[in-house]
């Protein structure tokens, strides 16, 4: 049975600083891992897919790369704004159809 | 081009009564998902749907809860009747394309709460 943690739970970084959130899952056997942001009592917004045979994407000030073999993502933030504090969510979509979400990472980016 | 929208936003009701939530997905979009997300956690697939066909129910409580998505466009779920522990956040998301690879799109959810 796929599992998704993510780690840490929480994350406060001053602003302009540099980060990294972490995703991690069981089951290598993945089609695709999709990362979310979600605001307070909003919905999620999806910021990056990465497909199966992708090793990164990339979108602004946003990198996400992909090692299945090890079970892991890593989401990079550069230059890190207080607009960023939200939580982060990362999904994995599996072999069998079924997509499993993480916990989230709460960030707060402080001015 | 008009993003999930869901209605309502919030509904608040006393436990065993009924509740009905509706989405309607980005157009031409063919796979619709309904996901529960309680507080402090990810959200939790309950159905999907391939265009009018649900192939994953796996996880919907069948004694309470219902959905529909007649012509393949529009869905409703319904749970009936509510439990105080059937507060939460209830998403729908879609997304283009069959089955594996397509990118999803959130709506901006129903908060229930069961007195």
């Amino acid at each position: 049975k796929q599992e998704v943690t993510q780690i840490p739970a929480a994350l406060s970084v001053p602003e302009g600083e540099n980060l990294v959130l972490n995703c991690s899952f069981t089951d290598s056997a993945i089609y695709n891992l999709q990362w979310f942001r979600q605001d307070p009592g909003k919905g999620l917004t999806s910021l990056l897919l990465i497909q199966s045979s992708q090793r990164e994407q990339t979108s602004g000030r946003l990198n996400a790369s992909l090692d299945k073999s090890s079970g892991r993502s890593t989401l990079y933030i550069a230059a890190s704004q207080p607009g960023d504090s939200a939580t982060y969510l990362c999904a994995v979509k599996t072999s069998y159809d079924k997509v499993i979400f993480g916990p989230g990472t709460s960030l707060s980016v402080i001015p | 081009e008009a993003g999930v929208v869901q209605s309502p936003r919030y509904k608040i009701i006393e436990k065993k009564q009924p509740v009905a939530f509706w989405c309607n997905p980005i157009s031409g979009h063919n796979t619709l998902y309904w996901y529960l997300q309680n507080l402090g956690q990810g959200p939790e697939l309950l159905i999907r749907y391939e265009n009018e066909e649900a192939v994953d129910d796996s996880q919907l409580p069948k004694d309470r809860f219902s959905a529909e998505r007649l012509k393949g466009v529009d869905s409703t779920l319904k749970i009936q009747p509510a439990e105080l522990g059937d507060s939460a956040v209830y998403l729908c998301a879609s997304s283009l394309g069959l089955g594996r690879g397509g990118e999803q799109f959130f709506g901006p959810g129903t908060r229930l709460t069961v007195l």
